[in-house]
């Protein structure tokens, strides 16, 4: 079966302008999650969807950052006037929806490198 | 979520047993213990979890000691394509009050050697 997908695999774009990444998660998983991994830094948790609600936006380092899902499916991450600290990668994870202590593992796309110039 | 602490690299050889250590003092009685890799250039993949009991599947074994302050990871018959950066990570069930994600430390680096 598919996994998740995320596009575009890389992205360069120069400083100040708007970019879209998006994330495909595997049919049937209604939590989606975001995350970023920064050149030389851990992996940080940015956002979390359930369904097409968001009720955890703490990761998301400022409001330039924002984030939409459509059809308990589809997820675009969007940051606007990029800066070049922006400048990383974008993983999105899915998993099933995790029910009462349920812990449900994620599966992980392969992410899209961002480049701000 | 409690705080875990790995050492930051290791050395195996090829064909051999690869132990990574994990401490997570802090753990709480409904936490669990996580395990991802990381291999060069692609998203975390998951590799087992467990709460109290030893685990077993078929990439990895994980013990975690008595007290669960402290776990391993087991991969029994390390290869080269083991060569990752792996994540042990505590966490709770997810529920009202949690959204599931998970808190990435820095992780410990395995080089897997010929």
């Amino acid at each position: 079966g598919a996994g998740v997908s995320q596009s575009p695999s890389n992205k360069v774009t120069e400083k100040g302008k708007d970019v879209e990444l998006r994330c495909d998660p595997i049919s049937g998983h209604t939590a989606l999650y975001w995350y970023r991994q920064s050149l030389g830094q851990g992996l940080e948790f940015l956002i979390y969807f359930q369904g097409n609600s968001a009720p955890d936006k703490s990761g998301l380092p400022s409001d330039r950052f924002s984030a939409e899902r459509t059809g308990g499916s589809v997820s675009t991450l969007t940051i606007q006037r990029t800066q070049q600290e922006d400048s990383a990668v974008y993983l999105c994870a899915s998993s099933l929806f995790p029910g009462q202590g349920d812990p449900r593992e994620q599966f992980f796309g392969p992410g899209t490198r961002l480049t701000v110039l | 979520d409690a705080k875990t602490t790995q050492p930051t690299s290791m050395d195996c050889a090829e064909g051999r047993a690869a132990n990574l250590p994990c401490n997570h003092s802090t753990i709480s009685g409904n936490e669990y213990v996580y395990w991802y890799r990381q291999i060069h250039s692609q998203g975390p993949q998951y590799i087992i979890h467990g709460l109290k009991n030893n685990e077993t599947n078929e990439m990895a074994s994980l013990i975690i000691t008595e007290d669960r302050k402290s776990s391993t990871l087991i991969l029994p018959h390390a290869t080269l394509r083991d060569t990752a950066v792996y994540y042990c990570i505590v966490r709770r069930p997810h529920g009202s009050s949690n959204t599931g994600k998970l808190i990435f430390g820095q992780g410990t680096t395995l080089q897997v050697k010929p």
